[in-house]
C-alpha cells in the first residue's frame, strides 16, 4: 500500500516568517493531495488540495506543490500568524479516492 | 445543516467491554470512514465504505467491525475492548475530493 512520509515532525518560526512542511509518497499511481490543519483538540480540516495534473497550487498565504516524478509534495505558509500555529497532516489517495494515507503530521508554532 | 457527527464524545471502557461509535452525516455523501488518531502517528484508516451496502477493511481494521446501516450512518463497533484500542476516533464523510471530519471520540480502554 501506499506510505506518506511527513517532514519536520515539529517547526518554529517567528511570525511573519515562511513556513515549509514536506511529504513523500511511495504510490505512483496516488494522484490527490490534500493538507489538513488540526488545532488542539479539534477535528482536522482542509486547507488546501492538489491533484496530479497540476504542480501547483495558490490561495492566499498557502500554496502547494507537487513533483510527480520526485513523489514529494509540500506545503508553503508565506507571512505566518500566531493563529497558523497547529499539527497540519499531508495526505494522499489513489485513482478511487477510497483510501487515504496521512503522513504523520507537523507541529508548526508560530511564536509572536 | 450539522455536517458530520459523531456520538459519545467521551467514553471510557474496561477491557473486554463492547461498545459501538455511532456516525452520521447530512450532505448526502456516499463514501464515509473511520480513523483512529495515536500521538505521533497520525491518521489511520480502520474501515470505510464507499457507498451504501459496502465496507471495506483499511490498514488497521483488527478489532474493529462496522456497518452501513444507510446513506446517512456508518457505525464503528468494538466487540471487546482492548487497552490499545485507547485513541481518538474520527468518521469522516467525502464528495468528490477531500474528506469533511466529524468532531471525534476520544476513547479510554482501562
Amino acid at each position: 500500500g501506499e506510505n506518506v512520509e511527513q517532514h519536520p515532525s515539529t517547526l518554529s518560526v517567528q511570525e511573519g516568517d515562511s513556513a515549509v512542511i514536506k511529504c513523500t509518497y511511495s504510490d505512483s499511481a496516488s494522484n490527490y493531495f490534500p493538507w489538513y490543519k488540526q488545532e488542539l483538540g479539534k477535528r482536522p480540516q482542509l486547507i488546501i488540495d492538489i491533484r496530479s495534473n497540476v504542480g501547483e497550487k495558490k490561495d492566499q498565504r498557502i500554496a502547494v506543490t507537487l513533483n510527480k516524478t520526485a513523489k514529494h509534495f509540500s506545503l508553503h505558509i508565506t507571512e505566518t500568524q500566531p493563529e497558523d500555529s497547529a499539527v497540519y497532516f499531508c495526505a494522499a489517495s489513489g485513482n478511487n479516492f477510497n483510501k487515504f494515507y496521512f503522513g504523520s503530521g507537523t507541529k508548526l508554532n508560530v511564536k509572536p | 445543516n450539522a455536517g458530520v457527527t459523531q456520538t459519545p464524545k467521551f467514553q471510557v471502557l474496561k477491557t473486554g467491554q463492547s461498545m459501538t461509535l455511532q456516525c452520521a452525516q447530512d450532505m448526502n455523501h456516499n463514501s464515509m470512514y473511520w480513523y483512529r488518531q495515536d500521538p505521533g502517528m497520525g491518521l489511520r484508516l480502520i474501515y470505510y465504505s464507499a457507498s451504501e451496502g459496502t465496507t471495506d477493511k483499511g490498514e488497521v481494521p483488527n478489532g474493529y467491525n462496522v456497518s452501513r446501516l444507510n446513506k446517512r450512518e456508518f457505525s464503528l463497533r468494538l466487540e471487546s475492548a482492548a487497552p490499545s484500542q485507547t485513541s481518538v476516533y474520527f468518521c469522516a464523510s467525502r464528495p468528490a475530493g477531500a474528506q469533511y471530519f466529524g468532531p471525534g471520540t476520544r476513547l479510554t480502554v482501562l
